[in-house]
């Protein structure tokens, strides 16, 4: 069975440039959850979806959105990007309430 | 508020046992994970235990949890070089959304 599939798998963006991240979860899982890891750090919560409704937000600026469509894949869009966006981002799907399986990551580098 | 906390560095012998420590701040966290990341990939989720046990073994892995203390350690016997790289800690709350918490990880050097 696929794991959790993150696209793309690397990213440059230059400051004030936008970007869209993609994720599959396994197959089964309704809940998507997407955290930001920033180098020697562990990561960090953004949002987390789940049949499509977002039931949590961590503390990121609005300039951060995320959505989850009908057959339970997610896109995080962050605008206005700024050089302190570099980092791993990570998707983690999980079935409601058990724990999260977590796929490798788009890593974004802004210049 | 919740937070969850890590030595940043453990160096062992191969062959011999590792422990690595975790604390936490969230006492209505209902599970408590373990992961593991290698260079370069995503975490693997390695073992986790719900707040109402106390010990969980799987295969070389063992979890304690000491709830009074807020205290998790994962514990792996006969430490091989492949289990070289960064441990995470991880709460997930129960109340206000279901977002997990991490430590910042526990480096593992494996010394052959």
């Amino acid at each position: 069975d696929a794991g959790v599939t993150q696209s793309p798998t690397h990213l440059i963006k230059t400051r004030g440039q936008h970007v869209t991240l993609r994720c599959s979860p396994i197959s089964g899982h309704k809940s998507v959850s997407w955290y930001q890891q920033v180098l020697g750090q562990g990561p960090q919560f953004i949002f987390q979806y789940y049949e499509k409704e977002e039931r949590g937000r961590g503390n990121f600026p609005d300039r951060f959105s995320a959505r989850q469509f009908p057959n339970y894949s997610s896109e995080l869009n962050v605008n206005a990007l700024l050089l302190g966006d570099s980092a791993l981002y990570l998707c983690a799907s999980s079935l409601d309430n058990q724990p999260q399986h977590f796929g490798d990551g788009t890593r974004l580098s802004i210049l | 508020g919740e937070d969850v906390e890590q030595s940043l560095f453990l160096s062992v012998r191969e062959g011999d046992s590792s422990v690595i420590n975790c604390t936490y701040t969230d006492s209505s966290s209902t599970y408590l994970y373990w992961y593991k990341q290698e260079p370069g990939a995503g975490l693997q989720l390695l073992t986790y235990i719900f707040s109402n046990m106390d010990m969980k073994q799987d295969q070389r892995l063992t979890v304690l949890l000491n709830k009074k203390d807020k205290h998790l350690s994962l514990r792996i016997a006969d430490t091989q070089t492949g289990d070289s790289a960064i441990y995470f800690c991880a709460e997930r709350e129960q109340t206000g959304g279901f977002k997990t918490i991490f430590g910042a990880g526990t480096r593992l050097f494996v010394k052959a």
